[in-house]
């Protein structure tokens, strides 16, 4: 079956560049989540998007960005880049026309920034 | 949401069952149970959810008391790729306008030994 696609899994960049996460949702999936989890902690949501609109915010910060296309894709602009954004980033998708109610989840991108 | 309380680590024998209790006192009548596991470092992945009745699937049951203020999620046959962090988590569910975010705690840490 077809499951969550991120990219890249892996990212390497400096303090104050701008980075762009890109997931891939299971067909037919209308809703993206973005979660983040930094080293040792639980995972945070950030932001999700339903039918490209954006439906729920959490602790994201300014410096983020978030937009679902007309393909369902999403990508996950951070700009300014710090130390403290090195983390797992994790997309999750889910069909909310049916009465499944959980969320898929992708394999994540490791952002390092030095 | 309702907050959650789980035991911060658990272990457990390979083959034997494996029984994760969370505490939620203060769970809604319109709140579900969700259970999500994390193996290190992977996406999160849903295991079971349920609102009054006891449930399972293919991979747990779910035990939820009369009073609804406490569940248990049962691992029958526990392998060593069980091994992973537990999140109960409690939310209202429903379309996407009522919020769908998961709000992960400190979940149970379960170690399966050989």
């Amino acid at each position: 079956a077809a499951g969550v696609i991120q990219s890249p899994r892996h990212l390497i960049k400096e303090k104050r560049e701008t980075a762009t996460l890109k997931c891939y949702p299971i067909p037919r999936h209308d809703t993206v989540y973005w979660y983040q989890q930094g080293p040792g902690q639980d995972p945070q949501f950030l932001i999700s998007f339903y039918e490209k609109m954006q439906s729920d915010k959490g602790s994201i910060p300014d410096r983020f960005s978030a937009q679902q296309f007309s393909d369902y894709h999403s990508e996950l602009n951070m700009s300014s880049l710090e130390l403290g954004d090195s983390a797992l980033y994790f997309c999750a998708s889910r069909d909310t026309g049916t009465s499944e109610y959980e969320q898929y989840f992708g394999p994540g991108t490791r952002l390092t920034v030095t | 949401d309702a907050k959650t309380t789980q035991p911060t680590s658990m272990d457990c024998a390979e083959g034997r069952a494996a029984n994760l209790p969370c505490n939620h006192s203060t769970i809604s009548g319109n709140e579900y149970v969700y259970w999500y596991r994390q193996i290190h470092s992977q996406g999160p992945q849903y295991i079971i959810h349920g609102l009054k009745n006891n449930e399972t699937n293919e991979m747990a049951s779910l035990i939820i008391t009369e009073d609804r203020k406490s569940s248990t999620l049962i691992l029958p046959h526990a392998t060593l790729r069980d091994t992973a962090v537990y999140y109960c988590i409690v939310r209202v569910e429903g379309g996407e306008t009522s919020g769908s975010r998961l709000t992960f705690g400190e979940g149970t840490q379960l170690t399966v030994n050989p």
